[in-house]
């Protein structure tokens, strides 16, 4: 069974740029995370799926970042403009269900903005 | 929001040593999970556990659900040198817990360095 797949692997960008990561989750999975870890945190929840609707985007900061997962199935996380503070790993993961049994997690995003 | 308290920090340890470390929250999960982070990876799923008071090995590992709901344990045998890594708790909620269920909620991390 494959795994969960994000691109790219890295991404370095100046700030007030825009960049765009996407995740590919594991077949059958409904429920869809976006998770930002920062250097020596744990990782933080910025977005939840369940097929294509919104579960929680309270932490997301919408007025740079956005999401979406159009047919239920791979979905896009953006940012734009993108400032220092947003260097981080972008973790995408992946649950059946509505989730309670645990998460299943891709390799992530290294994001650096100078 | 729900906090997670993971300790220790860190540990430095010989090979061959037993580890533990510990997860503890202000309020209650359904399920309690164990990730291992290894660097530019993301976090692998070690144990699981969905029952207050379950006790579940994998291998060398063995985690505990507290009967609070509150706390979880993991402890790793016989340590070797692939046991380095970052060991995060996670506490999960299921639909029954409310508006946040699913949502992983992560400890800060145990940064575990073995010597041969």
């Amino acid at each position: 069974e494959a795994g969960v797949a994000q691109s790219p692997r890295y991404k370095i960008i100046e700030k007030r740029q825009s960049v765009a990561f996407w995740c590919n989750p594991i077949s059958g999975h409904a429920t869809l995370y976006w998770y930002q870890q920062i250097l020596g945190q744990g990782p933080k929840l910025l977005i939840q799926f369940q097929n294509n609707g919104v579960v929680d985007d309270s932490q997301l900061p919408k007025d740079r970042f956005s999401a979406e997962r159009l047919k239920g199935v791979d979905s896009t996380l953006k940012i734009q403009p993108a400032k220092l503070e947003d260097s981080a790993v972008y973790l995408c993961a992946s649950s059946w269900g509505e989730g309670g049994r645990g998460a299943f997690f891709g390799q992530g995003t290294r994001l650096t903005v100078v | 929001g729900q906090q997670l308290n993971q300790s220790p920090q860190s540990m430095f340890i010989q090979e061959g040593e037993d580890v533990s470390m510990n997860c503890t929250s202000s309020s209650i999960f359904n399920t309690w999970l164990w990730y291992k982070q290894d660097p530019g990876e993301g976090p692998v799923l070690l144990i699981a556990l969905y029952k207050a008071g379950e006790l579940t090995s994998n291998g060398r590992l063995t985690a505990q659900f507290g009967i609070t709901r509150k706390d979880s344990f993991l402890n790793i045998s016989a340590s070797i040198p692939s046991d380095v890594g970052i060991y995060f708790c996670a506490g999960q909620l299921s639909r029954a817990g409310g508006t946040s269920y699913g949502k992983l909620t992560f400890g800060q991390g145990t940064i575990l360095t073995v010597h041969p």
